[in-house]
């Protein structure tokens, strides 16, 4: 089967630096995906990594180790409005040639003054 | 661009009942998904579409159907509506993997059902 592990709460004051990690087990990785959901909101892309090392995207970096099975995200100088969940997600190969996204169940950050 | 759009936002049921959810998107994406949101749960897929009439079974499908008539829309049916169906629902789309190779889901706003 397929799991995905993230921490379930980060707590972090503005302009700190903040990393979320994400382990996952999948077969057929195609690649790790991060959104961003704000209470009440819908989920946004903010990165994908299909490849080994870093991303990055203004404030946010996303990072992939394929040997270990592990990513993670990181956001710099924090604002507050970045207190939201945020979801790995694996996009892997299932049967009849289809991919797909697995979600893992969210990190909630709380950005503090 | 309106983007993903999904019909209505808010509905409650009672137990047994049936309804149809709606999903639009106008960005001539080949796949869509239904997806549920549970605290504490993430996202799990209900069903999915590759195409126009095309469907195919995600992780949670039992007591969902799903048709995919036009390419643009994607509806999700409860036959039978149960208290464990109460959760937040997205509506999603993408590209096709295979022809281009950006892996973004374009979410819609949700749909909050409660079944009682």
């Amino acid at each position: 089967g397929q799991s995905l592990e993230q921490p379930s709460e980060v707590t972090a004051v503005e302009g700190a630096i903040v990393q979320i990690n994400c382990t996952y087990q999948t077969s057929g990785f195609y690649g790790l995906s991060w959104y961003q959901q704000h209470d009440g909101g819908a989920p946004t892309f903010l990165s994908y990594n299909a490849l080994d090392g870093l991303e990055e995207t203004g404030r946010f970096s996303s990072f992939l180790s394929r040997s270990d099975s592990y990513g993670y995200l990181l956001l710099q100088e924090l604002q507050m409005k970045d207190s939201a969940s945020y979801f790995c997600a694996v996009r892997a190969l299932f049967s009849g040639g289809y991919n797909k996204l697995i979600f893992g169940a969210g990190t909630r950050l709380a950005v503090h003054p | 661009n309106a983007g993903v759009t999904q019909t209505p936002k808010f509905r409650v049921l009672k137990t047994g009942q049936s309804m149809t959810l709606l999903c639009a998107q106008d960005m001539n994406h080949e796949y869509m998904y239904w997806y549920r949101q549970d605290p504490g749960m993430g996202l799990r897929l209900i069903h999915y579409s590759v195409g126009e009439g095309t469907t195919a079974k995600g992780e949670v499908p039992d007591g969902y159907n799903v048709s995919r008539l036009k390419k643009q829309n994607f509806l999700l049916g409860l036959e039978s509506a149960a208290p464990s169906q109460t959760s937040v629902y997205f509506c999603a789309s993408s590209y096709s993997p295979w022809t281009d190779g950006r892996p973004e889901q374009f979410f819609g706003p949700g749909t909050r059902l409660t079944v009682l």
